[in-house]
This record gives C-alpha cells, structure tokens and sequence, in this order.
C-alpha cells in the first residue's frame, strides 16, 4: 500500500449504530487530520493530530470521536450520527502542520438513515 | 470572519486556456495552496504560493497578490482529464488551512 489509504470506503449506517472509520498512511508523516466535507461546500476540518497529540478540534459534536494509536494510524468513532452527518469523510496527512501540503486519503462515504 | 471565494463552476473546451480566480479574506496569511479532486477521488495537491507572483509548473500556473487578497489558477491546453473540482485553501495565522467550496471545471470537446 502507497500514500494514504481509507476504509470502508463506504458506509451506511442508524442513528443508533456504532461504527468506525480508518484511516492509515505509509508517507512517514507526523500529522494526520480528519475533514468533514459536503456537497458544494468548503472542506470543513474536524480533527488534527501531531505526534499523535490532539492540538486541534474544531467545535465538532461529542458524537465524532478521534483515535490516533501511533502516527501512521487515525481512527474516526461514530454513535448516534444524525441525517446531517451524511458526507465525504477525508482523511489526510503532512509532515508538520505548518506549509507543507497535506496528502489525503480517498476517502469515506458515510450515510446517516 | 473567515472568507475564500471562488466561483461554482466554469466550462471550458478542449484545447483552450481557462483562470479559475481565488479570492480571499483571512486573519493572517502563511501561504495559498491549489488542489484538484476529479469526482469521487481524494484532493491531490497543484501548487503552493507563500510569495507574490507566478509559479509555473507544466500546463499549470498560480498567481498570488498578497496586497490584493488573490489568486489565480490558470490551465493552458486543456485536456478532458482536467474535467474537475478545483480547491483554493489559505493557511491562516494559526497554520490551519481555510478552504474554498472549490470550482468545477467542466470540459467541453
């Protein structure tokens, strides 16, 4: 495996279900982030991990919860979604969060019935 | 606020020379990156512009005006494969990136 990989790549899901999403890179990069991103709007950064510290979290609802065990490695915890959380779930990493561009992952298509 | 502006969508034909414009309104400023994500693919990154002026880089070229809140995009030779959304982001003062709801780039033979 090369660059940054994501599974499932889709996944439907209820409200009340648990489920969790993967992301691994093999770049030997030090940060990887989790984006939120809807039709016809802006990439919407949830999470960013640096040396597996959690340095940012954009207000995003208790619902999403962010695991980084080892810096290749990201995981996205879901329960109790609602319909809105509906969307492309990016995943992506760099090496260091300043200038440097961030390599993404194909990411995971999420619907919340 | 927070603000980057670029238009929804633009058709151009084969061949041809599009500009897909940036604009941009942020606290601080440490650089203006370009992605390209073609329809179900993850974004792959174009160009990264931290000083006035053109970057050129093949068939793709970006411009920044720092003093002007700009950029620009510009795609000479268009192919089909270029059909795509088209990402402006800036990295604000806290490095974290902003980002553009993106432009599709239409291609017409």
């Amino acid at each position: 495996e090369t660059g940054v990989t994501q599974t499932p790549r889709h996944l439907v899901m209820g409200m009340t279900n648990k489920k969790s999403l993967k992301c691994e890179q093999h770049l030997g990069h030090n940060a990887m982030y989790w984006y939120k991103q809807s039709a016809k709007k802006p990439l919407e950064l949830m999470f960013v991990y640096s040396l597996e510290e959690r340095v940012e979290n954009n207000s995003v609802p208790s619902r999403f919860s962010p695991e980084c065990p080892n810096s290749s490695h990201l995981f996205l915890h879901l329960h109790t979604l609602q319909p809105e959380d509906s969307a492309l779930y990016l995943c992506a990493s760099s090496q260091g969060e300043r200038y440097n561009e961030q390599f993404f992952g194909p990411g995971t298509r999420l619907t919340v019935l | 606020g927070q603000n980057i502006d670029q238009p929804t969508e633009m058709t151009a034909t084969e061949g041809a020379i599009v500009q897909i414009n940036c604009t941009y309104q942020t606290s601080g400023f440490n650089g203006l990156f370009w992605y390209q994500q073609h329809a179900g693919e993850a974004p792959t990154f174009l160009s990264y512009n931290v000083l006035d002026g053109l970057e050129e880089k093949g068939r793709f070229s970006s411009f920044l005006s720092r003093s002007k809140g700009y950029s620009y995009l510009l795609l000479k030779e268009l192919q089909m494969k270029d059909s795509a959304s088209y990402l402006c982001a800036v990295m604000d003062s806290n490095y974290q990136l902003i980002w553009g709801a993106g432009t599709k780039l239409i291609i017409k033979p």
